[in-house]
């Protein structure tokens, strides 16, 4: 099955700095990467995604880039402000077939401090 | 616009007590998903439905019971409790369409003593 690893575990910004976070994936059918953010008591919130026909996607100050080849992915966060404080998950899946099911990677907790 | 929803969000319970998590969502989602939230393990999918009375195992299905009479509920049910799987329960759906992401509910957290 597909494995997902992610790196950092905690990483610390200061308010402005840009954060990246990077996932690796074993399965070179996996074709649908999406980055999920939780916050404190809530459920993970889906920020971007990307399908593997695209190299890089960006929304305002966020952005994914992926390297099919070398199988990793990757979250860009520029210009942080103290609300992007959160744990941030990368997921990797093929889209068809199986339901799209997720496999996770173990997470990350950025802290922006001021 | 009330989405996904879970309940209790909070659960003490003791072992061997059978207990059932509850997830609703209002979308018409086809899919729907119960996945585990351990430190150290990310999320792991315990059970996922692809419609009423489909439902498949995930990656860690042991002790858990599911099942999916009407579309927009996917109860979880753990038959015997043990401290083993005291943890954050999140629910999620998806449309069956292809391309669509998950959302997911705010978890149960349950604790068993």
């Amino acid at each position: 099955g597909e494995n997902v690893e992610q790196h950092p575990s905690t990483l610390s910004v200061q308010e402005g700095d840009s954060a990246v976070i990077k996932c690796t994936y074993s399965d070179s059918a996996s074709n649908y990467f999406p980055w999920y953010k939780q916050e404190l008591g809530k459920g993970p919130q889906l920020i971007i995604d990307i399908r593997s026909n695209v190299g890089e996607k960006k929304d305002q100050r966020i952005a994914v880039t992926l390297n099919k080849t070398a199988k990793h992915f990757s979250l860009h966060i520029t210009e942080t402000q103290p609300e992007d404080s959160a744990v941030y998950f990368c997921a990797a899946s093929r889209l068809t077939g199986g339901g799209n099911k997720l496999t996770f990677g173990t997470g990350t907790q950025l802290k922006v401090e001021l | 616009d009330a989405g996904i929803t879970q309940s209790p969000r909070y659960k003490i319970t003791e072992t061997g007590r059978q207990v059932t998590l509850m997830c609703h969502q209002t979308w018409s989602h086809s899919y729907m998903f119960w996945y585990r939230q351990d430190l150290g393990h990310g999320l792991r999918l315990i059970y996922y439905s692809a419609a009423a009375d489909i439902t498949d195992k995930g990656e860690v299905p042991d002790g858990y019971v599911v099942s999916r009479s009407k579309t927009e509920n996917f109860p979880l049910t753990l038959e015997s409790a043990t401290r083993s799987q005291t943890s954050v329960y999140f629910c999620a759906s998806r449309s069956g369409a292809g391309n669509q992401p998950q959302h997911f509910g705010d978890g149960t957290r349950l604790s068993i003593l």
